[in-house]
């Protein structure tokens, strides 16, 4: 079974704080999305990372998809109350149909 | 737009009841999948369906069944509902990946979800 996890579980930080949430496995993936969700909504996909070493950019937030395709990292600069939510990151095997979530990361920013 | 539609966003049901959760996708994808997410044990996946009239078990399948009679709507089953499904059931859909790394494979488009209550 492959299994993701997610570390920090938890993180309240104020706002214009940066902060890097991970995204860690012990199985090789062939590409990883990263998602974030609201209170009482499903999941939103914000991006999917490729190749190894790949960094993506998306507005404030940075996600960079290790060497070995591993593992993952988000980064987000000067954290704003509207990026509050559940990050999930997702990895993919190729040739399965289904993907492998992580376990979450819960971001509170304070205004 | 992507657009994934579940049938309620708030369901209470009795112990013992037969419990029908429809979910409808409109971007013809071949790939629909139903998750349960509780606080501390993330999205676990129920069932999938990979084609019409085509389902495979998840992690967690027992107490739940599937039907997929349309390629479009994807509905799990509650055969007698217990407290202990009491939760919020997520349903996705993806295009099927053909051993391509095309990055639109494997991305998953969800609902918003069912927040199901057992009493």
């Amino acid at each position: 079974t492959q299994l993701l996890e997610q570390s920090p579980q938890f993180l309240s930080i104020q706002e214009g704080e940066n902060l890097t949430v991970y995204c860690n496995s012990s199985s090789v993936f062939s590409s990883l999305q990263w998602y974030r969700q609201e209170p009482g909504e499903g999941p939103v996909l914000l991006v999917t990372v490729v190749t190894g070493g790949e960094v993506k950019k998306l507005k404030r937030l940075t996600f960079q998809f290790g060497d070995a395709r591993k593992d993952s990292s988000l980064h987000i600069t000067a954290a704003q109350p509207g990026d509050t939510g559940l990050y999930l990151c997702a990895g993919a095997t190729r040739g399965y149909q289904k993907v492998t979530f992580g376990t979450g990361t819960k971001l509170q920013v304070i205004p | 737009d992507v657009k994934v539609t579940q049938s309620s966003r708030y369901l209470v049901k009795r112990t013992g009841e037969k419990v029908f959760l429809e979910c409808v996708q409109d971007m013809d994808h071949e790939n629909m999948f139903w998750y349960r997410q509780d606080p501390g044990l993330g999205l676990r996946l129920i069932y999938f369906s990979y084609d019409v009239k085509m389902k495979e078990k998840g992690d967690i399948p027992e107490g739940y069944s599937v039907s997929r009679e349309k390629k479009e709507r994807f509905s799990l089953i509650l055969e007698s509902a217990s407290t202990n499904q009491t939760s919020m059931y997520l349903c996705a859909s993806s295009t099927r990946t053909s051993g391509s790394l095309l990055r639109s494979s494997y991305e998953q488009y969800f609902g918003p979800g069912t927040r199901l209550t057992v009493t």
